[in-house]
């Protein structure tokens, strides 16, 4: 059973960089889609970026300008970068594995199948 | 993107009794191709990570109760709790992946009449 655990700085300064990581347990992060997720207090949840274990990416279009996915199969970690956040970027946020299998000759992501307990990231200004 | 709306934002069932939650999307999630809708559900309990429970739209993932069924086809899904239980309080969430950005509807809460 792969297990996924978020971490990084719970408190993050206005303007400045939010860093988080995954670290994933439990199976091999190679040939699977890892994505980020937030949800805000009593708010709902919003697909922040997905990355492939060869390092494709894909992000949301709404955060595409701020947002830097990476990964590392050495240490079976992928990791969030966002730049100049402010007060919305406050969020729990969550690390998920995307079911992936073949599909037109090459892996396809599908639904998130695991998730992390999620981290609670505060902007402060 | 896809717009997914779910109905109602919030209901109270007695124990014992069916719930029922709706999920619209504002294109068809079917894929003529393999027949498939692609269309998730999640539980999400206080203070927890979301849970899956169902995929394809009616596929149940390992280990989730019998009670919990999902269907509904292109636009139109919905999830079923038939004997709502205590440990069933909880917001639900359908997600499309048919398309990137993947998106989620806006919850569900499910609460004890």
């Amino acid at each position: 059973q792969v297990q996924l655990q978020e971490s990084g700085p719970g408190l993050v300064k206005s303007s400045e960089t939010l860093s988080l990581t995954c670290a994933v347990s439990g199976g091999s992060i190679d040939s699977y889609y890892w994505s980020w997720i937030r949800q805000p207090a009593g708010e709902g949840l919003e697909w922040i970026g997905r990355i492939y274990s060869d390092g494709d990416t894909n992000y949301n279009p709404s955060l595409k300008s701020r947002v830097t996915l990476s990964v590392d199969t050495s240490t079976n970690q992928f990791s969030l970068k966002v730049i100049s956040v402010t007060a919305a970027d406050t969020a729990v946020y969550y690390c998920a594995r995307e079911h992936t299998a073949e599909c037109q000759g090459g892996p396809c992501p599908f639904y998130f199948d695991s998730w992390g307990q999620g981290v609670l990231v505060t902007v402060s200004s | 993107d896809i717009v997914m709306a779910q109905s109602p934002d919030s209901l109270a069932v007695s124990l014992g009794e069916r719930a029922t939650i709706n999920c619209r999307s504002s294109q068809s999630v079917f894929y003529s191709s393999n027949n498939k809708n692609y269309l998730s559900w999640y539980q999400q309990k206080p203070g927890q990570s979301p849970k899956l429970l169902i995929y394809w739209a009616s596929t149940r993932e390992s280990g989730v109760p019998g009670r919990f069924s999902g269907s509904g086809s292109g636009t139109d899904f919905t999830l079923t709790i038939s004997s709502l239980q205590a440990e069933d309080v909880a917001v639900y969430y359908c997600l499309q992946y048919y398309s990137t950005p993947r998106t989620f509807g806006q919850g569900t809460r499910v609460e004890i009449k």
